[in-house]
């Protein structure tokens, strides 16, 4: 059973541009959830979706968003990067139930120059 | 008051010995919890999910619970270098959202 894809793996971006961030969940899996994860906070979750409905909104700027198609797969943006922006995200999927398991993707590592 | 607690380390103990982390959470609510291990540049695996006040075990791998004190402990017999990795403990309040400590970093010398 293939697990939790993300794409892409690495990318280099100038301060001021944007970024999109996909994310496949494990198949049979429509919970999806992001987290950003850096060395001085930690993991932090960003948001959770679930049947293209936003159902959780972490502590995170208007400059980051996300979205979930039909087929559960979901993306993830960030608007006007700022240097703090830099950080591994990584996407997160379960079953549907609260407190369920979550297995995370390998994560797409972004670095805002 | 973080929501997750965890001593930051490392935690050194050597090859064949019993490494023992722990984890406190401030919310009484909090229903189900997690251990994961995070190797360097590597995404978080889980190792455990426990529920209920209690041990669980799996393998070389003993999941502790505690809701009256609000703990929650992972052990590790017969420790491996390979076992060497940072090991987050994250809760979730039986919502949707998971809350991480900012994990353990255990090295373990061969």
């Amino acid at each position: 059973k293939a697990g939790v894809t993300q794409t892409p793996r690495y990318l280099i971006k100038t301060r001021g541009q944007q970024v999109t961030l996909s994310c496949s969940p494990i198949s049979g899996h429509r919970s999806v959830s992001w987290y950003q994860q850096t060395p001085g906070q930690g993991l932090q979750f960003l948001f959770e979706y679930f049947s293209e409905t936003q159902r959780n909104k972490g502590n995170f700027p208007g400059r980051f968003s996300g979205r979930q198609f039909s087929n559960s797969r979901s993306e993830m943006n960030v608007s006007t990067l700022e240097l703090g922006d830099s950080a591994l995200y990584l996407c997160a999927s379960s079953l549907d139930s609260p407190g369920n398991t979550i297995y995370f993707g390998e994560g797409s590592w972004l670095t805002v120059v | 008051q973080k929501e997750v607690e965890q001593n930051s380390g490392p935690l050194s103990v050597p090859e064949g010995a019993i490494a023992s982390l722990n984890c406190t959470y401030s919310d009484r609510v909090s229903q189900s919890f997690f251990w994961y291990r995070q190797y360097s540049g590597k995404s978080p695996e889980l190792i455990m999910s426990i529920y209920s006040n209690g041990d669980k075990e799996d393998g070389r791998f003993t999941a502790q619970l505690n809701k009256a004190s609000q703990y929650v402990s992972l052990l590790i017999r017969d420790s491996q270098p390979s076992d060497s990795a940072t090991y987050l403990c994250a809760v979730s309040p039986g919502t949707y959202k998971y809350i991480f400590g900012t994990g353990t970093r255990l090295k373990v010398l061969a």
